[in-house]
């Protein structure tokens, strides 16, 4: 069945550090692609997403490519803040009606001044 | 403002006496459903429902039940709790018929079972 593989946290980083949290796929066919953000006490919010190869999704200064070749959505952000502080997750769509979601295990970042 | 409404937020109960967390959207939404977030284990779906009076198991139904009366409304049934559904729940909505759209999640409800 469709699943998704995320890198395991928790990750620390200095303020305007680079971060990479890995994301992998396991899907038939082609299905949508999506991050999540979660700040503390709060529900998830969509933070990006793409809908086919090749596909850049980008918002807030975080991007990722779908890679059909690779089966992986990188999530990326060349210079974190505080306020980036949160717990990431990857998570697809399936091909067909988009009914069932499948998320990772989620990676908790904390940023530090 | 576009949004998804859980209620109770925060929940302590005992083993065995039900329970509903009720969910309610109003954007005007085909696609309602329930996953809950465990440590280590991410979002894993317990129900979905694709229209009124349509409802179908996720990956993890066992000891819940669903309805779908109205379209703005998806509570979650806890018939007879045990400490294994200590967790928290979220409920979500989308635009139904497609796997481009983005799910709206609520806030969450943490549920406690002693």
């Amino acid at each position: 069945g469709d699943s998704v593989t995320q890198m395991e946290g928790p990750v620390t980083l200095s303020e305007e550090a680079f971060l990479t949290i890995n994301c992998t796929y396991t899907a038939t066919g082609y299905p949508s692609l999506f991050w999540y953000v979660q700040y503390p006490g709060e529900g998830l919010q969509l933070l990006l997403k793409a809908t086919k190869a090749d596909d850049k999704g980008s918002n807030k200064g975080f991007e990722a490519t779908y890679r059909k070749e690779t089966t992986s959505f990188h999530l990326e952000k060349g210079s974190v803040q505080v306020s980036d502080s949160a717990v990431y997750f990857c998570a697809l769509s399936d091909r067909y009606t988009g009914n069932q979601f499948y998320f990772g295990t989620g990676t908790s970042l904390t940023v530090i001044p | 403002e576009a949004q998804v409404t859980q209620n109770p937020r925060y929940l302590i109960t005992v083993t065995g006496k039900k329970l509903t967390v009720t969910c309610s959207q109003n954007m005007n939404h085909e696609y309602m459903s329930w996953y809950r977030q465990d440590p280590g284990l991410g979002l894993r779906q317990i129900y979905y429902s694709m229209n009124v009076e349509v409802t179908d198991k996720g990956d993890v139904p066992e000891g819940y039940k669903v309805s779908r009366k109205e379209k703005r409304n998806f509570p979650l049934i806890l018939e007879s709790p045990s400490p294994n559904q200590t967790s928290l729940y979220f409920c979500a909505s989308r635009v139904a018929g497609s796997n481009t759209g983005e799910l709206f999640f609520g806030e969450g409800s943490r549920l406690t079972v002693l």
